[in-house]
């Protein structure tokens, strides 16, 4: 059973396209997050929610918009993707606020190509 | 505002030596302190997490960790490295109340037969 999954595992797309990246956890967690690691495996935070409110907005470009339909998904979705977009999206999920040193839990990723 | 300074971008190490990872951050308040394992093509894991009390933590695969207030450090070590602890980690720190997790820039650890 996988606890935090994200689809597609990966995605080649053209410049100037719209694409969405999914990711649900079954932890029963309260916050879910997005992060995007570039190729130096530099990770930044994007976002962060915490039952289903948007908590953090790291200065993202607002072609990045986030959606969370329930408290289990997290989906993000790229407008008018650049070549700058291309890196590894990470999902993850905590418990949330109010627990002592809470830790993350990591999808797979999605290795996003922008050609 | 918090931040993590990983001091070796890469460690290379021969299979069966002793390892030492170098992390160093810095906050005006009290902080919880982690260290994730990235192995190739996969999300990052826990290896451990320190909250407070003993400034030893052991974590998971023979990994253990030390953190020293006075110097602002939590280095990871490990006895005797295994081919199969060949990883990206990430030392990261968060604060008490917050929701935000800053990560350092990775040590990638590469160990030979």
């Amino acid at each position: 059973d996988t606890a935090v999954s994200q689809t597609p595992k990966y995605l080649v797309t053209q410049m100037g396209n719209d694409k969405s990246i999914k990711c649900e956890q079954n932890l029963g967690h309260d916050t879910m997050y997005w992060y995007k690691q570039d190729s130096k495996k530099f990770l930044k935070i994007m976002f962060s929610y915490n039952n289903k409110e948007l908590i953090i907005n790291e200065t993202v470009p607002n072609r990045f918009s986030p959606k969370s339909p329930d408290k289990a998904h997290l989906n993000l979705h790229i407008n008018s993707l650049e070549l700058g977009d291309s890196a590894v999206y990470f999902c993850a999920s905590s418990q949330g606020p109010g627990v002592r040193a809470d830790t993350q839990y990591f999808g797979p990723g999605t290795r996003l190509t922008v050609l | 505002a918090q931040s993590v300074t990983q001091l070796d971008s890469q460690v290379p190490v021969f299979e069966e030596a002793p390892v030492e990872l170098r992390c160093n951050y810095s906050s005006s308040v009290s902080v919880y302190l982690f260290w994730y394992v990235q192995y190739p093509n996969q999300g990052l894991q826990l290896l451990l997490k320190y909250l407070s009390g003993s400034t030893l933590v052991k974590g998971i695969n023979g990994f253990e960790a030390e953190f020293n207030k006075s110097q602002t450090s939590f280095h990871l070590r490990k006895p005797s490295v295994h081919i199969s602890d060949t990883a990206e980690y990430f030392c990261a720190v968060s604060n008490t109340g917050g929701f935000k997790t800053i990560f350092g820039a990775g040590t990638r650890l590469f160990v030979k037969a």
